[in-house]
């Protein structure tokens, strides 16, 4: 099945700062890879995601960047705020499973602190 | 509405009790998921139901049981847990469409149940 390691697994930046969350992937049948944001106490809301027949995706502030022959994918997070801070996790899919349904492989995530 | 509703938010059930969770959505979304998530950890996938039929049961113990009663709702049974039980579960529902459409099959999170197991 599916693994997906990510790193790291916390990461404290200062405000205004980037920051990058790098996730690399073992099935090269994956093709669907989103990002959640878990802040403390609240349900993982999907930031942003990729498809393997896109490089790069961005909106506004965060961007997904994929390399499918190195078999990673980042998220960079431009000019951080204080209300980035949560986890994030990086996810991977290789399609609708049979009989439906879509079947994502989590990263073990990362805390994400932006200080003032 | 775009959103995915769980209750309750949560629960403190003995080993011997059984209680129910149950997640409603009203986005016209055909797949449901059930996902169980530890402190600091990932969510990890316990069923799929697709058009109200179980399609993945990831190895689960029969102490839980899923039911998904229509396209709306979605339920996990408890029975006889165990304090290792004990953590946050996550439905999730997800729109079924040609994969690779915008859109298609992108999952939404509830909130959660917290569950605890004396």
């Amino acid at each position: 099945g599916e693994n997906v390691e990510q790193h790291p697994s916390t990461l404290s930046v200062q405000e205004g700062d980037s920051a990058v969350i790098k996730c690399t992937y073992s099935d090269s049948a994956s093709n669907y890879f989103p990002w959640y944001k878990q802040e403390l106490g609240k349900r993982p809301q999907l930031i942003i995601d990729i498809r393997s027949n896109v490089g790069e995706k961005k909106d506004q502030r965060i961007a997904v960047t994929l390399n499918k022959t190195a078999k990673h994918f980042s998220l960079h997070i431009t000019e951080t705020q204080p209300e980035d801070s949560a986890v994030y996790f990086c996810a991977a899919s290789s399609g609708l499973v049979t009989g439906g349904g879509n079947k994502l492989t989590f990263g073990t995530g990362t805390q994400l602190k932006v200080e003032l | 509405d775009t959103e995915v509703t769980q209750t309750p938010k949560h629960l403190v059930m003995g080993m011997t009790n059984k209680k129910s969770l149950k997640c409603e959505q009203h986005m016209g979304h055909r797949a449901m998921y059930w996902y169980k998530q530890k402190a600091k950890k990932p969510p990890e996938l316990m069923f799929v139901y697709s058009y109200e039929k179980l399609s993945i049961n990831e190895s689960v113990p029969s102490r839980f049981s899923p039911e998904c009663p229509n396209s709306s709702l979605l339920n996990l049974h408890l029975h006889a847990l165990q304090p290792e039980d004990s953590a946050l579960y996550l439905c999730a529902s997800s729109p079924l469409g040609q994969w690779g459409t915008s859109g298609a099959n992108v999952l939404t999170f509830g909130a959660g149940s917290r569950l605890t197991v004396l």
